[in-house]
């Protein structure tokens, strides 16, 4: 069975600073994606890394894809308030028929 | 272009009761994947659909849990008499073929609360 784990599970941090969060998974996959929610709303597609060493940045977040580590990070550079939200790493197993594997979640707290 | 419809937004239900979640897929989508969170969970695979046919429901709960996707109408996640523990966030998503699931998209979810 595919198991995804997310670490840290919470973060709190200042504005300013910058934090890494990590995504491992049990199984090859070179498939994984990143989610951001809000609470009560629907999930947000943040990135999709489709291949090994596969790197993409969007203002001040950066994921990166590790497929021999079986690893991805999500770095957070300089947070700021807006930030705060739950995010969510899933892996695409693939043979499983596109269907995904969600991590449990890092909930991100940016204090002012 | 409106995107991955559900509703209701928010069910409440008594225990015993039965819940009915629709979900209608963006225009030109044909595949639907269900997801259940749990209260500070990540996303459970529930089941996944295309039209008229049931194609991997290896996350569905044996018993009390079903889903449909007719040929005409929304999809359907159906659960019978209803306990505590279904309360939780119910997603889909749908995506133009089974193959790509960068191009899943979500719907703003249907909030099950069981009393």
């Amino acid at each position: 069975e595919l198991k995804v784990e997310q670490n840290p599970l919470f973060l709190s941090m200042q504005e300013g600073k910058n934090y890494t969060i990590y995504c491992n998974y049990s199984t090859t996959s070179d498939r994984l994606y990143w989610y951001r929610q809000d609470p009560g709303k629907s999930l947000e597609s943040l990135f999709v890394l489709l291949s090994n060493g596969a790197v993409k940045q969007e203002g001040r977040l950066m994921a990166s894809l590790d497929t021999k580590a079986r690893l991805s990070t999500l770095h957070i550079t300089a947070a700021v308030h807006d930030l705060s939200a739950t995010y969510f790493c899933a892996v695409d197993e693939l043979r499983s028929g596109s269907r995904l594997t969600f991590g449990e979640g890092t909930q991100l707290t940016v204090n002012p | 272009n409106a995107g991955v419809m559900q509703n209701p937004r928010h069910l409440v239900r008594r225990r015993g009761q039965e819940a009915r979640l629709r979900c209608s897929p963006m225009k030109g989508h044909s595949h639907v994947y269900w997801y259940r969170q749990l209260p500070e969970e990540g996303l459970k695979f529930m089941v996944y659909l295309q039209k008229e046919n049931i194609i991997d429901e290896s996350g569905m709960p044996k018993e009390r849990f079903s889903a449909e996707f007719p040929k005409e109408g929304p999809s359907i996640l159906r659960i019978q008499q209803v306990v505590r523990g279904d309360s939780a966030a119910y997603f889909c998503a749908s995506s133009p073929n089974g193959g790509a699931p960068w191009e899943q998209y979500f719907g703003p979810g249907t909030r099950l609360t069981v009393t």
